[in-house]
């Protein structure tokens, strides 16, 4: 069954640091999102993305992050110069698209812990 | 008014009892309603969607209720299992939004004594 996947599973850091965080989403799905969980948070979203571009961003995605889809395959999110309050897991989701079919496909998550 | 507001925080239930978890939404342009299982370190898992065109649906031990008018919606587990152990989260979204996000409840952890 085709699956979400991200890496890496967990990522270690310096504040101040850039990290980028990879996802690789179902092959025919054509709507990408990042969400993200504090721990013991609810998930909350942060962008989705769609035909190349950001078609929505929350308040919590801000000047530091941004998101690329670079090879037609991958989809990544960048924080540019990570805080400790960014420390959370990362979760990548992927629809098909078109129709009514809303259901999004969640990866595994990454941790990212900000030190 | 995005919210979504889920109850209760956590939750005790016996092998073979009934899960009953509650959310409410405000947002009356909502119009897909999932219930999301979460494994600790894993990502959230599909469990059972609805719609407001119904009222109920059931998909073997896991059933949605659905009360347009009360903006609520709940999950009921029936005969709950031990492997039934783990968080769950409702979430809505609207097509009319073009991005169909999800908004989600702050979670149920569920516990299920063997």
């Amino acid at each position: 069954e085709p699956e979400v996947t991200q890496t890496p599973s967990h990522q270690v850091t310096q504040m101040g640091q850039e990290v980028i965080l990879r996802c690789v989403p179902i092959s025919n799905h054509l709507y990408f999102y990042w969400y993200r969980q504090i721990l013991g948070q609810k998930v909350e979203f942060l962008v989705s993305f769609y035909n190349n571009e950001i078609s929505e961003k929350s308040e919590i995605f801000d000047d530091q992050f941004s998101v690329e889809r670079p090879d037609g395959s991958n989809f990544t999110l960048k924080i540019r110069s990570t805080k400790l309050e960014d420390s959370a897991m990362y979760f990548c989701a992927s629809r098909v698209g078109g129709g009514i079919i809303n259901e999004q496909f969640f990866g595994p998550g990454t941790r990212l812990t900000v030190l | 008014q995005q919210q979504v507001k889920q109850s209760p925080q956590s939750l005790i239930v016996q092998k073979g009892g009934i899960s009953i978890i509650n959310c409410a939404y405000e947002n009356t342009a909502f119009d897909y309603f999932p219930w999301y299982q979460q494994f600790p370190g894993k990502g959230p898992a599909l469990l059972i969607a609805i719609r407001p065109d119904v009222s109920e649906k059931k998909e073997g031990r896991f059933t949605i209720s659905f009360n347009k008018s009360a903006k609520q919606f709940s999950l009921h587990i029936m005969d709950s299992q031990p492997g039934d152990s783990a968080t769950y989260f409702c979430a809505a979204s609207e097509h009319t939004s073009g991005t169909y996000k999800y908004i989600f409840g702050t979670g149920t952890r569920l516990k299920v004594l063997a």
